[in-house]
């Protein structure tokens, strides 16, 4: 069965800090994409990145990037120099299979950046 | 870029009564729609997949004949929550996922729905 635990369920940093978020998956799909998405207190979900089987190139977006290691099944996002705005809850997702847009979520990870 | 909206945003209603929310899809068509129930501090929990024009599939757990789902168009699905108790407050999420999508999803702002 497919999970997606997110072991920190809180972390506070302070401003200028880098921190990272942890995010580790079962699946039995040889296929599948892995998301993160953030929700500010206002609740929406935004989109940050997704992420396919089979392209394990870390990405760089500004201060955010992601760590695939499929052979820890993880799928780690970093966000360097974390500014207050950052703040939120931060849900790493995956795909239930390739040609299916069901996410399973994880339990998310409450993000707190002091200034 | 695509864009989904909720309405309402945030509903109030009393228990025993039923609430109605929608999930459109604005500059695309949405074959598949999907509900989410999220309680307070706690993840997203798949209730039922919404396809157009057939029966929605409804997950584990998740009772069909009380939250109602249609999906009437390409560009609108609905969740009615019947008979609502307090128990059902949460805040509820739609995604849509567009024609010929292979894991492009955008999520609606979610309605929050308290039942006194």
């Amino acid at each position: 069965a497919q999970k997606v635990t997110q072991a920190q369920t809180e972390i506070s940093v302070v401003e200028k800090e880098d921190v990272t978020l942890d995010c580790v998956y079962e699946t039995r799909d040889t296929t599948y994409y892995l998301f993160w998405y953030k929700q500010p207190p206002s609740g929406e979900l935004v989109f940050l990145i997704r992420r396919n089987s089979f392209d394990e190139q870390n990405e760089i977006s500004g201060r955010y990037s992601w760590n695939f290691q499929k052979s820890t099944s993880s799928f780690n996002f970093t966000i360097t120099a974390s500014q207050v705005v950052d703040s939120a809850v931060y849900f790493c997702a995956l795909s239930e299979n390739y040609n299916t847009d069901k996410l399973i979520f994880g339990t998310g990870t409450r993000l707190q950046v002091f200034p | 870029g695509a864009v989904v909206s909720q309405h309402p945003s945030w509903v109030i209603c009393k228990s025993g009564t039923s609430v109605k929310i929608e999930c459109r899809s604005l500059d695309f068509q949405a074959t598949t729609m999907f509900w989410y129930r999220q309680f307070p501090k706690q993840s997203l929990m798949l209730m039922a997949t919404s396809n157009e024009g057939s029966k929605a599939t409804y997950e584990q757990g998740v009772e069909k004949d009380k939250f109602l789902i249609n999906h009437a168009s390409l560009t609108l699905s609905t969740l009615t929550v019947t008979s609502a108790h307090p128990e059902d407050s949460s805040f509820y999420i739609c995604s849509a996922a567009g024609q010929g999508s292979t894991g492009e999803l955008f999520f609606g702002e979610g309605s929050r729905l308290t039942v006194l």
